[in-house]
């Protein structure tokens, strides 16, 4: 059973559209996160969320919001998209604490084009 | 404000021979320091993490890293590099002082083991 999973796995798209994706665990976490990885690798924390309620909200284009509906799920919705939103995104997910040492589990990824 | 260094973007190493992958980093208070690998198309995937007592701290597929306080630095190790471990690793550090402190990632090191 796949333990973190994002759905799609590959998305493209026009400017201007509006997309989701999705991401779910079945680990039992509670706290679940969303990252950006450039085309130079670099990754880059977007959001994070423990128990439905964001913890973490780092400098990002409010056309960028996320959703948890429940703590196995983490949705990312992205309004207008722009030529620069084309990325790796990653969902990840880790049992956790303030100031907890936790490791996370990463899903496989969704690249999002943008034409 | 926290930060993590990996020096070098590439490491180029033959297969049999020691493979050393460099990281420091830069926190306020006590860090807990962690490694991902990276392969092609995939997701990240945890291979160990220091959180206090034993520098040498021992992690999957063979890996270990040392926590050096002085230096802060924490460096990847591998005896004897396999072919299979090319891939991107990613250090990763995060501090103690923050409630929900977020995890800071390096720029990602590339592992090119050669037959």
């Amino acid at each position: 059973d796949t333990a973190v999973s994002q759905t799609p796995k590959y998305l493209v798209t026009q400017m201007g559209n509006d997309k989701s994706i999705k991401c779910e665990q079945n680990l039992g976490h509670d706290t679940m996160y969303w990252y950006k990885q450039d085309s130079k690798k670099f990754l880059k924390i977007m959001f994070s969320y423990n128990n439905k309620e964001l913890i973490i909200n780092e400098t990002v284009p409010n056309r960028f919001s996320p959703k948890s509906p429940d703590k196995a799920h983490l949705n990312l919705h992205i309004n207008s998209l722009e030529l620069g939103d084309s990325a790796v995104y990653f969902c990840a997910s880790s049992q956790d604490l303030p100031g907890g040492y936790n490791e996370q589990f990463f899903g496989p990824g969704t690249r999002l084009t943008v034409l | 404000a926290q930060s993590v260094a990996q020096p070098e973007d590439q490491v180029n190493v033959a297969e049999g021979n020691p493979l050393t992958v460099k990281c420091t980093y830069s926190v306020s208070g006590n860090p807990y320091l962690f490694w991902y690998v990276q392969y092609p198309n995939r997701g990240l995937q945890f291979l160990l993490k220091y959180i206090t007592g034993d520098n040498l701290v021992k992690g999957s597929y063979g890996f270990e890293a040392e926590f050096n306080k002085s230096q802060t630095s924490f460096h990847l190790k591998k005896p004897s590099a396999l072919v299979s471990d090319s891939a991107l690793y990613f250090c990763a550090v995060r501090a103690l002082t923050d409630s929900w402190g977020k995890f800071q990632f390096g720029a990602g090191t590339q592992v090119v083991v050669t037959p």
